[in-house]
C-alpha cells in the first residue's frame, strides 16, 4: 500500500522559533501534496494544497508567510511554522496524492507544541 | 459553509452489531468520497470510496451505501469489533478533500 511518514512526530519547541515537518511518500512518486491541521475533537482542516515544483496555493485565512511550504521533489514536502507562538500548537498532517487518483494517503501527524 | 454534513457526532454499538455513519453532500461537483478511520494520535486510514457512478460498494465487513439523487451517503460496518473503536471521517472531493465534522465511534464488548 501506499505509505506516507512525518518527521517529526512530535515537537515542542518556545515561542518565536521556527520548526520544520517533512512529509515523505515513501513508494510512491506524490504529484500533490497536502497539509491539515486539526484541534482536538476536531475534523481536519486543510491549509494548503502544494504540487512538486510550483508554489503552493493556501486557504482561505491562513498565512502564507508564517507556513511556509516547499516540495522540491515528488517525494518530499515541508512545512516551516515560522515564528511559532502557543495558539499554533496543533496536529500537523500531510497527504499525498500520485498521479490520475483522487486518492490522498496520509501521514501519522505531527504533534506541535509551542510553549 | 459546511459543504459535507456527518451524523452522529458519537455512536455506541455492541460487539456484533451493526454501525451506521450517515452523510450529505451539497456540492454536486464531487465526484469521489472516501471514508478515513482515525485512532488518537494518529493519521487518518483510508477505508473504503466510492464514485457517484456506483451506489454501493463493500470491502469486507465494511460498505458503502450511495444515492446520488439524494446527495447521501453512509458507511456500515458489520459485525462491530472492539478494535473498530475510532473516529470516522466521511470526505467529498473535486480537487481537494472536503471532510466531515467526524464520528466517534465506541464498540462495547
Amino acid at each position: 500500500g501506499a505509505v506516507v511518514s512525518q518527521h517529526p512526530s512530535r515537537v515542542i519547541c518556545k515561542s518565536g522559533t521556527s520548526v520544520k515537518i517533512e512529509c515523505r511518500s515513501l513508494d510512491f512518486q506524490a504529484t500533490t501534496m497536502f497539509w491539515y491541521r486539526q484541534f482536538p475533537k476536531q475534523s481536519l482542516m486543510l491549509m494548503a494544497t502544494s504540487n512538486e515544483g510550483s508554489k503552493a496555493t493556501y486557504e482561505q485565512g491562513v498565512e502564507k508567510d508564517k507556513f511556509l511550504i516547499n516540495h522540491a521533489s515528488l517525494t518530499l514536502s515541508t512545512l516551516t511554522v515560522t515564528s511559532a507562538h502557543p495558539e499554533d500548537s496543533s496536529f500537523y498532517i500531510c497527504s499525498a496524492q500520485g498521479t490520475s487518483t483522487d486518492t490522498q494517503y496520509f501521514g501519522p501527524g505531527t504533534r506541535l507544541t509551542v510553549l | 459553509q459546511q459543504q459535507v454534513k456527518q451524523s452522529p457526532q458519537s455512536l455506541i454499538v455492541q460487539k456484533g452489531g451493526i454501525s451506521i455513519i450517515n452523510c450529505a453532500y451539497e456540492n454536486t461537483a464531487f465526484d469521489y468520497f472516501p471514508w478515513y478511520q482515525q485512532f488518537p494520535g494518529k493519521g487518518p486510514a483510508l477505508l473504503i470510496a466510492i464514485r457517484p457512478d456506483v451506489s454501493e460498494k463493500k470491502e469486507g465487513r465494511f460498505t458503502i451505501s450511495f444515492n446520488k439523487s439524494a446527495k447521501q451517503f453512509s458507511l456500515h460496518i458489520m459485525d462491530s469489533q472492539p478494535g473498530d473503536s475510532a473516529t470516522y471521517f466521511c470526505a467529498a472531493t473535486r480537487n481537494k478533500l472536503v471532510f466531515g465534522a467526524g464520528t466517534i465511534l465506541r464498540v462495547k464488548s
